[in-house]
């Protein structure tokens, strides 16, 4: 099953505010991905991290590795209504290099 | 980057027919594949690893006589769904990663099916 916590489950938001959502684990991850779903599509890759501490941007996003190995977190500033849709992380534990472990998901709503 | 292309992106059958979706890799080898269901407003669900050349590693409950896994070649993988019911219904996807490049995910558009 799912090993990693993901939150908030959706959001409300409105045009120009920022986002933050997170996902948490209890076990450690060398790899953590974030995805974004649009309705009747596959995720589509926006960050991929790979190093404690690492801090990576993607236009509007920034995401982090956490310190601790154990969480990471995605951010969205200035929102606009094109970034409506589903965020999922995603992380990879180092033991087993063919499994991807899946958050359940953000859902993302923006008020134009 | 690493492109995944799905096929049929939408299916409909009627209930005991079987119906067959093809994932392939564009530009790039994949010995390995993901495929995944997902439920509305649901994660990720992950059935099976596709494995080139030897059989697919299924999930715990996921039935391998129900859901065939082909991998035949190094660009393409295959699941039929069999004897088809409503049930089975759902948005299926699939994934791969290119090894040559970085550890991610690349991502088919997915199928939808729908049983009849």
């Amino acid at each position: 099953g799912q090993q990693l916590n993901q939150s908030p489950q959706s959001m409300f938001i409105q045009e120009g505010e920022d986002v933050s959502m997170n996902c948490t684990s209890s076990s450690i991850f060398n790899t953590w991905l974030w995805y974004k779903q649009d309705p009747g599509e596959g995720p589509v890759l926006l960050i991929a991290l790979y190093k404690a501490g690492e801090l990576t941007s993607n236009g509007r996003l920034t995401a982090q590795f956490g310190i601790t190995r154990k969480d990471s977190f995605l951010n969205i500033s200035a929102s606009i209504p094109s970034d409506v849709g589903i965020y999922f992380c995603a992380g990879q534990r180092s033991y087993n290099f063919n499994k991807f472990y899946f958050g359940s998901g953000t859902k993302l709503n923006v008020k134009p | 980057g690493a492109v995944v292309s799905q096929h049929p992106s939408r299916v409909i059958c009627k209930s005991g027919t079987s119906v067959k979706i093809e994932c392939r890799s564009l530009d790039f080898q994949a010995t390995t594949m993901f495929w995944y269901r997902q439920f509305p407003k649901q994660s990720l669900m992950l059935m099976a690893t596709s494995n080139e050349g030897s059989k697919a590693t299924y999930e715990q409950g996921v039935e391998k006589d129900k859901f065939l896994i082909n991998h035949a070649s190094l660009t393409l993988s295959t699941l039929t769904v069999t004897s088809a019911h409503p049930e089975d219904s759902s948005f299926y996807i699939c994934s791969a990663r290119d090894l040559s490049g970085a550890n991610v995910l690349t991502f088919g558009a997915g199928s939808r099916l729908t049983v009849l």
